[in-house]
């Protein structure tokens, strides 16, 4: 097994346009939770999800949204872009849920807003 | 609210020395408590989390209620314990469930 996959590595968008994001968890695990990570700072939760529905959310803007596929593959939405939204993306997967166990993270896309 | 505070941004040691990364936490619940670790070139990954209550690679952190903090300690620092760790806490609620990172501490040990 990979370990946790996300594509792209790197991304370059502009202003205003809409962004999506793929991570593919751990075969086996069912729980799949998205950071955003400026650089200096830790990794800031955005959601995460268990089978499917959202089982968490941070503060973050209506813009991010995500969803979980039958597969427990995620994708992160962001949309109207901001040079703010520049950052670390990063997913983690879990089994069975996020609260007590430990979560492996994929290595992260690197969004760029210009 | 609940926030995760790392108060040193970087932390340099003498191999052989002890090492203490402090962490402190607020949460008005029973806090769930990681440390995590991010060696060069490498993925975050869990170092250990407080519902274990185990030593990995000779670090162990002890919660302290009273004082909310969950500390990570060694005695005897190494020259691969150099890495950023970050101090996080797991929060469940009937809303939902939260994850905090603190800001986390860049570790050095000197040769």
């Amino acid at each position: 097994d990979a370990g946790v996959t996300q594509s792209p590595t790197h991304l370059i968008k502009t202003r205003g346009q809409h962004v999506t994001l793929r991570c593919s968890p751990i075969s086996g695990h069912k729980s799949v939770s998205w950071y955003q990570q400026v650089l200096g700072q830790g990794p800031q939760f955005i959601f995460q999800y268990y089978e499917k529905e959202e089982r968490g959310r941070g503060n973050f803007p209506d813009r991010f949204s995500a969803r979980q596929f039958p597969n427990y593959s995620s994708e992160l939405n962001v949309n109207a872009l901001l040079l703010g939204d520049s950052a670390l993306y990063l997913c983690a997967s879990s089994f069975p849920d996020i609260a007590y166990n430990e979560q492996f993270f994929g290595p992260g896309t690197r969004l760029t807003v210009l | 609210a609940q926030r995760v505070t790392q108060p040193e941004k970087l932390l340099s040691v003498f191999k052989g020395a002890p090492v203490e990364l402090k962490c402190n936490y607020s949460y008005s619940g029973s806090p769930e408590l990681f440390w995590y670790v991010q060696y060069s070139r490498q993925r975050l990954q869990l170092l250990l989390r407080h519902i274990s209550r185990e030593s990995i690679k000779g670090f162990t952190a002890d919660l302290n209620k009273g004082e909310t903090s969950f500390h990570l300690k060694k005695p005897f620092a190494q020259e691969e314990d150099s890495a950023m760790y970050y101090c996080a806490l797991s929060a469940s609620s009937g809303t939902g469930n939260q994850f905090y990172f603190g800001t986390g501490t860049s570790l050095t040990v000197i040769p």
